[in-house]
């Protein structure tokens, strides 16, 4: 079946740094696929649709600037957190809709 | 604003009990309700629903949709230890691009 690999599943980084989270389908192209953040006992709540070829779209409250989407090409598509916070601590997930998602990422900022 | 509730919150039962999960939505443009089971990462597709009245079944889990009372229930009879998970509801309202709006999901803990 399809699969959606996503990586780092982990990631610790210091205040003020930047992290790339790629998230790539195996067998199957999508010219859209959405990103979700989780917070500990919080739904998955939107935050961007990444558009293969254009700018991705991003959600109220989601700061572009801050969370920066690239879907360069139909099998892959890479969030960057950059200047990453404490706050920015989380749990990122992609998802190829409906069925697939990938493993998430747990990002923790120090 | 969209809006996906799902109650309870969590639930606690023992192995062979039957446990009904509860999703009711408000959504502006609705397309499908879809249930996920969400173990430890990645969410499980389950169940799809775009049709009120007509249920959904694989295996031990069924899931029906009352679009004129805007809620789901999914249905997990003769539970076991590993359906222990958090059940996920969620609303598409973006069409063929499932724009996603997800509940806070219920807690399943079934003890053997």
């Amino acid at each position: 079946g399809a699969v959606v690999s996503q990586h780092p599943s982990r990631v610790i980084c210091k205040s003020g740094t930047s992290v790339k989270i790629e998230c790539r389908s195996l067998d199957f192209q999508a010219t859209t696929m959405f990103w979700y953040r989780q917070f500990p006992k919080q739904s998955l709540m939107l935050m961007a649709t990444s558009n293969e070829g254009s700018k991705a779209t991003y959600e109220q409250g989601v700061e572009k600037d801050k969370f920066l989407i690239n879907h360069a090409s139909l099998t892959l598509s890479t969030l960057t957190v950059t200047s990453a916070h404490p706050e920015d601590s989380s749990f990122y997930i992609c998802s190829f809709p409906p069925s697939f998602f990938g493993q998430g990422t747990r990002l923790t900022v120090v | 604003e969209d809006k996906v509730v799902q109650s309870p919150l969590s639930l606690v039962v023992h192995e062979g009990d039957t446990v009904t999960l509860n999703c009711s939505y408000e959504v502006t443009n609705f397309r499908s309700l879809l249930w996920y089971k969400q173990e430890k990462k990645a969410p499980t597709f389950l169940f799809m629903l775009t049709s009120s009245g007509i249920e959904k079944k694989s295996g031990r889990l069924s899931s029906i949709l009352d679009k004129k009372e805007l809620f789901s229930i999914l249905n997990i009879t003769a539970t076991q230890t590993g359906d222990s998970a958090v059940y996920l509801c969620a609303v598409n309202s973006g069409g063929s691009n499932y724009k996603l709006t997800f509940g806070k999901g219920t807690l399943l803990t079934v003890n053997p």
